[in-house]
């Protein structure tokens, strides 16, 4: 078994902030994953990324950067904080790009901005 | 254009009774995944079964099942004997084999009436 840890838990920024989350996973997961989900939405893709130092778009990447400098975390960056927004950021990972596998999903980090 | 559409919102349920999740996708590709996934008040988001496009028979796991209608490009999830504690947003996704990215979508809110 494995788990995927985010910090912080709870992130309360500025508007125009840059905000920095962070993912750690101890599966040994090739792919990791960033999610945005709105209050009774679905998940939306942020970026991916399938191995160190790899980064891919999703369809939501503008107003974010994502960094994978080691195989373990995962970092995303909100380059601008847009005032009242909120949503819960969800990390994930799964073993391998190609395979016939699941994703498992951290508890997420809540993002208000004020 | 959404990839993955889950019509139903939210749905009531008498505990003990059988519930099925609608949901419809979206793809050209001949090989892909389908998944079901559950999130609890929490927020914590868990696995709950897969099915392969290339595989006939219907996925089960536990008191979960799917119904794959490949030529409706339908995969229910059904639930038998519902309990208390499976009241959760379920959420449908689909990855493409070959890509990375899963598409989900919107999720069904189920509670389970006592």
């Amino acid at each position: 078994g494995g788990i995927i840890t985010q910090t912080p838990k709870f992130l309360i920024g500025q508007e125009g902030q840059k905000l920095t989350l962070k993912c750690q996973q101890n599966f040994n997961h090739d792919t990791m994953y960033w999610y945005r989900q709105d209050s009774g939405k679905g998940l939306r893709l942020i970026y991916y990324s399938i191995t160190e130092n790899d980064l891919q778009k999703g369809d939501l990447s503008e107003g974010y950067d994502a960094s994978r400098e080691k195989k373990s975390s995962f970092s995303l960056t909100v380059t601008s904080a847009q005032k009242n927004e909120m949503a819960v950021f969800l990390c994930a990972s799964s073993i391998w790009w190609g395979a016939q596998d699941t994703q498992y999903f951290g508890p997420g980090t809540r993002l208000l901005v004020l | 254009a959404q990839k993955v559409t889950q019509t139903q919102t939210s749905i009531s349920v008498m505990e003990k009774t059988t519930v099925t999740m609608d949901c419809v996708y979206e793809t050209q590709d001949s090989s892909y995944f389908l998944f079901w996934y559950k999130q609890t008040a929490s927020g914590e988001i868990v696995f709950l079964i897969r099915q392969d496009s290339y595989k006939k028979e219907n996925a089960t796991v536990g008191h979960y099942s799917l119904n794959f209608q490949k030529p409706k490009s339908s995969i229910g999830l059904i639930i038998t004997a519902t309990q208390i504690e499976d009241s959760a947003v379920y959420f449908c996704a689909m990855r493409e084999a070959g890509y990375q990215n899963f598409y989900f979508g919107k999720g069904t809110s189920l509670t389970v009436i006592p």
